[in-house]
């Protein structure tokens, strides 16, 4: 299956807020709620930030929020911090097929 | 708190074998598939592999023949193995634990390995 399609980068400055999107089709993103959504710094093990498309694991900042429409999910980060430049990505269930990945975004904060 | 770290040869030779280990503390091995992940540079994440506790394996079609994917529940680790390595398999490999329970996602990973393929 293709990958899931995000932006290559998105940026904002302290406080502001910034959205990632995650387009899949009818058969991932579409088809269940069942996207999750990473932050990974360079180096580091990526944190898991959102799962079944809008929940929060506990420790999980609510800053950070997910919702879906249609074949879409996207992420938002509101109040951006400086700790919040990293790369984002998102990962969908698509059934039998397994999962799909998302291309990533790199979030700079200004 | 659950935690995988990973280790491995980040340096090898065409036609060598890529051998990383995964280990589990602070979590239980069973009820969850324990997964390889990798992303070569400028590219995105590709799905290699996984296990459960007894040892029951799903691999990447791209990858059959070549991958191999172990558990040692007593150690709670789990480990890869890819033969014939060229630089297409150079990448950032991850291992990560996937929850099937009441979510379908991967609510843990290791910190990613460096895995460079060059004669």
């Amino acid at each position: 299956q293709s990958a899931l399609t995000q932006p290559p980068s998105a940026s904002g400055s302290p406080g502001q807020s910034v959205t990632i999107s995650c387009t899949g089709t009818s058969s991932d993103v579409g088809a269940y709620n069942y996207v999750s959504w990473y932050q990974r710094h360079p180096g580091k093990a990526p944190q898991l930030l959102i799962y079944e498309v809008s929940k929060r694991p506990s420790g999980v900042p609510d800053r950070f929020s997910g919702s879906k429409s249609g074949n879409t999910a996207s992420l938002t980060v509101s109040g951006l911090q400086a700790e919040d430049e990293a790369d984002y990505f998102c990962i969908a269930y698509a059934g039998s097929s397994g999962s799909v990945f998302g291309s990533g975004t790199k979030v700079s904060v200004l | 708190q659950v935690q995988l770290q990973q280790w491995g040869a980040g340096l090898l030779k065409p036609s060598e074998t890529l051998s990383l280990t995964c280990a589990l503390s602070g979590g239980s091995f069973s009820g969850y598939f324990w997964n390889w992940i990798r992303q070569p540079p400028g590219k995105g994440l590709e799905w290699i592999g996984d296990i459960n506790h007894s040892g029951s394996t799903n691999y990447n079609p791209s990858l059959e023949g070549r991958v191999t994917v172990s558990v040692d529940t007593s150690k709670k680790e789990f480990s890869l193995k890819l033969t014939s390595v060229t630089a297409a398999d150079t990448a950032v490999y991850y291992c990560a634990r996937y929850d099937y329970h009441s979510a379908e996602h991967f609510d843990s990973w290791g910190q990613g390995t460096l895995v460079t393929v060059s004669s």
